[in-house]
């Protein structure tokens, strides 16, 4: 197993782009979250998805929109970014009950918006 | 609503010395907590979690940590400290619901000293 994937690694964009920041795992998990973080502020949820075709809000879902068409992909839309959305983003996905709620993350984002 | 408070954003200790961080928690319901690090430029790796089996909690590298309910705490602990032991380390708790989101502390950095 790959676990959790994400791609790109790294993302300079000029203020106004968008981007659409890749997420898979390839352990059949149901549940699948995108966190930011930000240095000395822990990780901020973002969004989250209970299963295919269900997605609902974190604590910091503004500037950003998700989908979830298949259990495998959960991809993070930045529309028109701004110098706040400089962080590094992680994705995370848990199975259901298995682990005691155990998220397994991924290598993350580096994003930077100037 | 969770909530996790970690004191101290830096830790120094010396090789060989003991590491102790520190790990308060608030929960509306019985605590599902973890200890999660990071390496430079990595993801988050599990080092460990109370599920309520048992009180003390044997993680990895060496790591353990002890739920104390009446005192909110989930401290982290290792006899000794080790050079590779460097990282930053995010104590967690589940929150309620089917999602089960994580609510993460801010951090502690902690530095070996040769």
């Amino acid at each position: 197993n790959a676990g959790v994937t994400q791609t790109p690694k790294f993302r300079i964009l000029k203020i106004g782009q968008s981007m659409t920041l890749q997420c898979a795992q390839d352990m059949n998990h149901n549940y699948m979250y995108w966190y930011r973080q930000d240095p000395g502020m822990g990780l901020k949820l973002i969004y989250y998805s209970v299963g295919a075709g269900i997605t609902d809000k974190g604590e910091v879902p503004n500037g950003y929109n998700v989908s979830r068409s298949t259990t495998e992909d959960f991809p993070l839309r930045l529309e028109l970014a701004a110098p706040s959305q400089t962080s590094v983003y992680f994705c995370a996905s848990r199975k259901d009950r298995a682990d005691w709620y155990e998220q397994y993350f991924g290598p993350g984002t580096r994003l930077t918006v100037t | 609503a969770q909530s996790v408070t970690q004191l101290g954003s830096h830790v120094s200790v010396s090789e060989g010395a003991l590491v102790l961080l520190r790990c308060n928690y608030s929960s509306s319901v019985p605590p599902y907590l973890f200890w999660y690090v990071q390496y430079p430029n990595q993801g988050l790796q599990l080092l460990l979690k109370y599920t309520s089996a048992a009180t003390l909690v044997k993680g990895i590298n060496g790591f353990e940590a002890e739920f104390k309910k009446s005192e909110t705490s989930f401290h982290l602990t290792k006899p000794s400290a080790h050079m590779s032991d460097a990282a930053e380390y995010f104590c967690a708790v589940s929150g309620p619901g089917s999602a089960r989101q994580l609510t993460f502390g801010s951090g502690t950095q902690l530095t070996v000293l040769p």
